[in-house]
């Protein structure tokens, strides 16, 4: 099985300023012959489904807004939103699906400061 | 609007049986893998168990292989999970969520999630 994990587990941000969360894939789950990533990241706010921000690990999901941007290839991936908004706060989680189990990394939990 | 709706969870002794539901709406069924997702209280996210369009594949996590049977009715646009020999740590709430169209190379992350049943496996 694909281990993903996160760090940090929690992090503390100001409003306005950058947030900035990894992941860490046990191996590639980069597609070579496509040159796809198959990595995703979601958001989760208390009482509510994940919603996916992020898809090919850099693929914006529509309507998401622009200051959630997702980079890395291979086994090193990066969720960064870039100016910290109140509505913000939530645990987002990182998944591969380039194999069955698709696995989780165990999410970050992301407060203001 | 793709809608995704759970039904089935409530409490049940350590043991015992339960069959959860997720009926859905707004897209081609039939098109599409489906996977159940599940959360612990307090804790992160765990794939359960996948199905291909046709039921003609099916995956699970090792922990519930066994126990758990996923299972569709493509003619009611249905979801089922089928879980038996309850243990204390599936006590969670399951997530429907829809998968794979499983064309070649088609985005794999679950675009869409139901709002989940609750699950509490206790005596």
């Amino acid at each position: 099985d694909i281990v993903m994990t996160q760090s940090p587990d929690s992090l503390a941000v100001s409003l306005g300023e950058r947030a900035t969360i990894n992941c860490k894939s046990s191996q590639s789950v980069l597609y070579t012959s496509i040159n796809k990533n198959y990595l995703a990241w979601y958001q989760q706010k208390p009482g509510q489904p994940p919603k996916v921000l992020i898809y090919w690990a850099s693929t914006r999901q529509s309507g998401v807004p622009d200051r959630f941007s997702g980079s890395g290839s291979g086994t090193d991936f990066t969720l960064t939103i870039s100016s910290l908004q109140a509505e913000d706060v939530a645990v987002y989680y990182c998944q591969q699906y380039y194999s069955t189990p698709r696995t989780f990394g165990q999410g970050t939990k992301v407060e203001i400061k | 609007e793709v809608q995704l709706v759970e039904s089935g969870g409530g409490l049940v002794q350590p043991g015992g049986s339960l069959r959860l539901s997720c009926a859905a709406s707004g897209f081609t069924f039939s098109s599409y893998w489906m996977s159940w997702v599940r959360q612990a209280p307090g804790k992160g996210l765990e794939w359960v168990a996948n199905i291909k369009h046709d039921g003609s594949e099916r995956y699970y996590v090792d922990s519930v292989k066994g126990r758990f049977i996923i299972s569709r009715d493509n003619a009611k646009n249905s979801l089922y999970l089928q879980m038996n020999s309850l243990r204390a740590e599936d006590t969670a709430v399951y997530y429907c969520a829809r998968d794979s169209s499983g064309d070649n190379y088609a985005r794999e992350d679950f675009e869409y999630w139901g709002q989940g049943t609750l699950v509490t496996v206790s005596s």
